[in-house]
């Protein structure tokens, strides 16, 4: 298994370029979670899913959007790039069971000029 | 708020034991978790805590919950140069699904 796999491992984009980020589990999992992580800010979360075709508003929604057309796969998109989205950017997935851990994948570094 | 709140950094040396330390904010949480985060990597999950425990060990970790306080601490005993990385406590909170809210994170740095 291949857990957690996110794509691409590194961008650079130009304020007001758009992109896709693209996370997979092969793990089955129902939840799946896109997180920013900033320094001294710990991991913040951006958007999750709780299942094929649906979506929502984690804490800091503003200037992305996700999609999750197939269980196992997750996009959060960029659709017009700031600076203060210059961040790592981590997909997690989990069975989202009381427990509820969540297996992360290994980051997106995404530098907005 | 959702504050969970942790120390930014610690060091140690080689063989020492490293405690780090959490408090949280949801004295509903169910679970407590600590997670792993080595360099250039995505977080890993080292162990959780049960909200009905008190105290949790596995090899060299050791986790110790006070609900009273809302205090979650991780012990590593006999530290290794392998442990330096930043941990992350999280508690989870029901919010209609099983939401994780994360520390800031401590770096620790083991050296020889």
């Amino acid at each position: 298994n291949a857990g957690v796999t996110q794509t691409p491992k590194f961008r650079v984009l130009k304020t007001g370029q758009s992109m896709t980020l693209l996370c997979a589990q092969d793990m089955n999992h129902e939840y799946m979670y896109w997180y920013r992580q900033d320094p001294g800010m710990g991991l913040r979360l951006i958007h999750y899913s709780v299942g094929e075709g649906t979506t929502a508003k984690g804490e800091v929604p503003d200037g992305y959007n996700v999609s999750r057309l197939k269980k196992q796969n997750f996009l959060l998109g960029l659709e017009s790039a700031a600076p203060s989205q210059t961040s790592v950017y981590f997909c997690a997935s989990s069975l989202g069971l009381a427990r509820n851990e969540q297996f992360f994948g290994p980051g997106t570094r995404l530098t907005v000029l | 708020g959702e504050d969970v709140e942790q120390s930014l950094f610690l060091s140690v040396r080689e063989g020492d034991s490293s405690v780090i330390n959490c408090t949280y904010t949801d004295s509903s949480s169910t679970y407590l978790y600590w997670y792993k985060q080595e360099p250039g990597a995505g977080l890993q999950l080292l162990t959780y805590i049960f909200s009905n425990m008190d105290m949790k060990q596995d090899q060299r970790l050791t986790v110790l919950l006070n609900k009273k306080d809302k205090h979650l601490s991780l012990r590593i005993a006999d530290t290794q140069t392998g442990d330096s990385a930043i941990y992350f406590c999280a508690e989870s909170m029901n919010t209609g699904f099983q939401k994780l809210v994360f520390g800031t994170g401590t770096r620790l740095l083991v050296s020889p």
